[in-house]
Formats: C-alpha cells, sequence, structure tokens
C-alpha cells in the first residue's frame, strides 16, 4: 500500500524559514519522480516544485522560485521541501504526491495527508 | 505558463443528474489533461488521467473527453458521495496548472 506521510509544518514568520519532509512507503521511491503541492485556506490547488527520481532535474513554480529548494533522500525513502524567506502568501497546506506518467507529462496519483504552514508575525 | 479554466465555478445538483464539468487551456495540450476530486477536508484524489483514461478503483459513473483545448468530465448519474469540488490540471508542461475548481453542491 503506497502511504505518504508529510511532515514539518507549523507557524513560520515573515521571513522565517521551514522544512518540510514526506516518508513515502509501498512503492520504489527511488525510481519515481515527487512533487508538492499546496492549497491555501478555502482556495484551490497550486502546483510547488518536481523533483526527477534521481534528483538531476528540479522545476518550481514562479511564486516559489529562488525562495524555496526541492530535494529527496533515496536512501531513506524522503522528500523536503525546504522554504526560505516565507512570506504571508506562502500559507497553505502543503501536500507531497507521487508523480505517474511518461515523459516528465506528469499527475499525481497518491497524494500525502498534507502539513499546514501558516506565516504570520 | 498555460492557464486552465474551469466551468462552471459551482453548480448545484440532484440525486442521479447527469453533470458535465468544461476545462479549457490558454493553449493546445494534447489530452495532457487530468481531473481531481476533492471533497471537504479530505486529500484530492486523481479521477481521469491523460483527458479520458478511468484510474483504477473510480466508479465508472465518472468520464473525461477531449483534446487540444477543450475538455469535458461528465458524472452521468449523481450520487450522495459526489458532492466535492473537482479540478483539472494539466501535465503537458511546467509549471503544471490547475484549474480554479468547480464545486458540486446539492440542490
Amino acid at each position: 500500500e503506497v502511504q505518504l506521510l508529510d511532515s514539518g509544518g507549523g507557524l513560520a514568520q515573515p521571513g522565517g524559514s521551514l522544512r518540510l519532509s514526506c516518508a513515502a512507503s509501498g512503492f520504489t521511491f527511488s525510481n519515481i519522480a515527487m512533487s508538492w503541492v499546496r492549497q491555501a485556506p478555502g482556495k484551490g490547488l497550486e502546483w510547488v516544485s518536481v523533483i526527477s527520481a534521481s534528483s538531476h532535474t528540479t522545476s518550481y513554480a514562479d511564486s516559489v522560485k529562488g525562495r524555496f529548494t526541492i530535494s529527496r533522500d533515496n536512501s531513506r525513502n524522503t522528500l523536503f521541501l525546504q522554504m526560505n524567506s516565507l512570506r504571508a502568501e506562502d500559507t497553505a497546506i502543503y501536500y507531497c504526491a507521487k508523480c505517474t506518467g511518461q515523459g516528465w507529462k506528469y499527475y499525481f496519483d497518491y497524494w500525502g495527508q498534507g502539513t499546514l504552514v501558516t506565516v504570520s508575525s | 505558463d498555460i492557464q486552465m479554466t474551469q466551468s462552471p465555478s459551482s453548480l448545484s445538483a440532484s440525486v442521479g443528474d447527469r453533470v458535465t464539468i468544461t476545462c479549457r487551456a490558454s493553449q493546445s495540450i494534447n489530452t495532457y489533461l487530468n481531473w481531481y476530486q476533492q471533497k471537504p477536508g479530505k486529500v484530492p484524489n486523481l479521477l481521469i488521467y491523460e483527458a479520458s483514461s478511468l484510474q483504477s478503483g473510480v466508479p465508472s459513473r465518472f468520464s473525461g473527453s477531449g483534446s487540444g483545448t477543450d475538455f469535458t468530465l461528465t458524472i452521468s448519474s449523481l450520487q450522495p458521495e459526489d458532492f466535492a469540488a473537482y479540478y483539472c490540471q494539466q501535465s503537458y508542461t511546467t509549471p503544471w496548472t490547475f484549474g480554479q475548481g468547480t464545486k458540486v453542491e446539492i440542490k
């Protein structure tokens, strides 16, 4: 059974940092690209970032580029999102998501339960 | 970036109704269009991938169609458990983008 367990959310001040984690199990993590998707309170879904299985390729939404860094540790089956220079508009539930599909045309077939990030002074 | 526009933003329907939600892309995305359902307080759930393929375990009353810029999600006979928000997502190119969502409510 595929399981994704998000953690690391909490309250951060504007300009601060947080590091999210996603522990994966039930599939061969090292063979699969992974993403982060967020949802602001009462709003829709916004894709944040993706990392290839080998970590060779990453991509970011313009809204987080230069501030967030996606990474993974395949030996620990864990995905990370380092969030720096946080802004109020980064307040959201952050979901890790397992990518599937062909040729970097991915969709998301499994999602973590989400971790809430609140940016406020 | 490719903009995804869903219509309507919300709709009211009765159990047993046929429901259609549309999604339009700002440029051609071939058939790289996916649909998700999200119930209140829950995690999004993949329904349809690549425009018309039904995800394993999803009831057959859900179907998808379209290519290029115009796509449709159809629920053939609305069930009580189908009242939720629905989102389209293009996977043609990064940044992958979602529609703003369609909320299906009980009439």
